[in-house]
């Protein structure tokens, strides 16, 4: 089965603080993405990446870089963060990006920003 | 653009009796349809997926879904519902085809309560 895990289940930080998200998989896909999940806002699309050093914009990707060095791991970055970014974060990824293939997600972080 | 309309925020319905989810969805092309499943702290499963042919697809867990081209709709169902079904439900459409990737678009989910 693939595996997608997240780094944190749970995470506090302060306004300003540098954080980061880490996502592994380990099914060798090439696609993987950064959601963020909010009540009554479903899952909406931060950022996603197609291959190592490729990422492209999602829809909200203000406030936020990723990277991707590893096949296996990409993550996520919030350079100074603020209350508004307090939320559910879920990373997935995919064999390919031909539109048939599943995502498969991760657990997911809880962020609170203090 | 394309979009995922879930109508129904919260559905209760009683164990064993049937479960209807509506999704509509807003799309030029013949649409390529997922439902995923979102237990309590956990991430999302995939339920079933509607690319083309039969339009009533079978997934997992006992579910279906129809994918009806006249009415922009793939809602989900399941005859008889358990205490363990009750969790979010999501409906998303590949936004983009083409390029590196598979881009789902979202609907605002459905979620459900099972009553005893």
């Amino acid at each position: 089965d693939v595996k997608v895990t997240q780094s944190s289940r749970y995470l506090v930080k302060r306004t300003g603080e540098k954080v980061f998200l880490e996502c592994v998989q380990d099914m060798d896909h090439e696609n993987m993405f950064w959601y963020r999940q909010d009540p009554g806002l479903g899952l909406r699309l931060i950022y996603f990446s197609y291959d190592v050093k490729m990422k492209e914009k999602g829809d909200i990707p203000e406030g936020y870089s990723v990277s991707r060095e590893k096949k296996e791991r990409f993550s996520l970055i919030l350079e100074s963060a603020s209350t508004n970014q307090t939320s559910m974060y879920l990373c997935a990824s995919s064999i390919s990006g031909r539109p048939d293939r599943e995502q498969f997600f991760g657990p997911g972080t809880r962020l609170t920003v203090l | 653009a394309q979009s995922v309309t879930q109508p129904d925020i919260h559905i209760t319905v009683s164990e064993g009796a049937s479960l209807e989810l509506r999704c509509n969805y807003s799309y030029g092309a013949t649409p390529y349809l997922f439902w995923y499943v979102q237990s309590p702290g956990q991430g999302l499963q995939l339920l079933l997926k509607y690319f083309s042919g039969d339009t009533l697809v079978q997934g997992i867990k006992g579910f279906e879904a129809e994918f009806k081209r006249s009415q922009s709709s793939f809602n989900l169902r399941k005859p008889s519902v358990h205490w363990s079904d009750a969790a979010e439900y999501f409906c998303a459409v590949v936004g983009r085809r083409g390029g590196a990737t598979n881009k789902l678009i979202f609907g605002t989910g459905t979620l459900l309560a099972v009553q005893p």
